[in-house]
């Protein structure tokens, strides 16, 4: 069965510092990959994805992604981290079908 | 505005008693999904639907049913056969089921069992 780890639960970094955010996939074959970003008690909202094609991809609010077929990898990076980027970080995965299956989900936390 | 709404925001039930979130978009998407969050746990399908009339089960769909009666509406009933229905569910919808489509979420409803 797919299945997409976040090995870090709770990550804390300074204002302006860079981030990463790690995900890792198991599907053998190209998956379709996403971020998504929650605020406390709100819904979710698409940070970018990946399909095929440039592996480094770029999405709102200053973040990418790089696709990393050799390591199973789509991590999160930011060059400098803002107060307001303190929120829940889901990476998901489609896998082969059609249906999102998600991380367990990074809280990152920004100190000032 | 075009979007996803859910209410209420927070619900309260008592143990033994079904209760019923809704869930409207207005988005013109064909297909709609039921999440359940838990701390640690990621989000967990619930049920699918990705046309009027038809619906999936997900991942954890004991103790939960649906129905899909139009478009835009998919309301989620938590049974009393849920053993623990504490928890944050969030309802989201795609253009349809395609794979990859970008799937657009609520706001979410706490619902509380007292």
């Amino acid at each position: 069965a797919q299945s997409v780890t976040q090995p870090d639960i709770h990550i804390t970094v300074s204002e302006g510092a860079s981030l990463e955010l790690r995900c890792n996939y198991s599907y053998g074959a190209t998956p379709y990959l996403f971020w998504y970003v929650q605020s406390p008690g709100q819904g979710l909202q698409l940070l970018l994805k990946y399909f095929s094609g440039d592996t480094l991809v770029q999405g709102i609010k200053g973040f990418e992604a790089e696709f990393k077929r050799s390591q199973s990898s789509f991590n999160l990076r930011k060059p400098s981290v803002h107060w307001s980027d303190a929120a829940e970080y889901f990476c998901a995965d489609t896998g082969g079908g059609n249906k999102l299956t998600f991380g367990t989900g990074t809280q990152l936390k920004v100190e000032l | 505005d075009g979007g996803i709404t859910q209410s209420p925001k927070y619900l309260f039930r008592k143990e033994g008693q079904n209760v019923t979130l809704s869930c409207e978009q207005n988005l013109n998407h064909d297909a709609m999904y039921w999440y359940r969050q838990d701390p640690g746990q990621g989000l967990r399908l619930i049920y699918y639907s990705q046309i009027v009339n038809d619906f999936q089960k997900g991942d954890i769909a004991e103790g939960y049913s649906v129905s899909r009666e139009k478009k835009e509406s998919f309301p989620l009933t938590v049974t009393s056969a849920q053993k623990n229905p504490t928890a944050f569910y969030l309802c989201a919808s795609s253009t349809d089921g395609t794979v990859g489509n970008t799937i657009y979420f609520g706001e979410g409803s706490w619902l509380t069992v007292v």
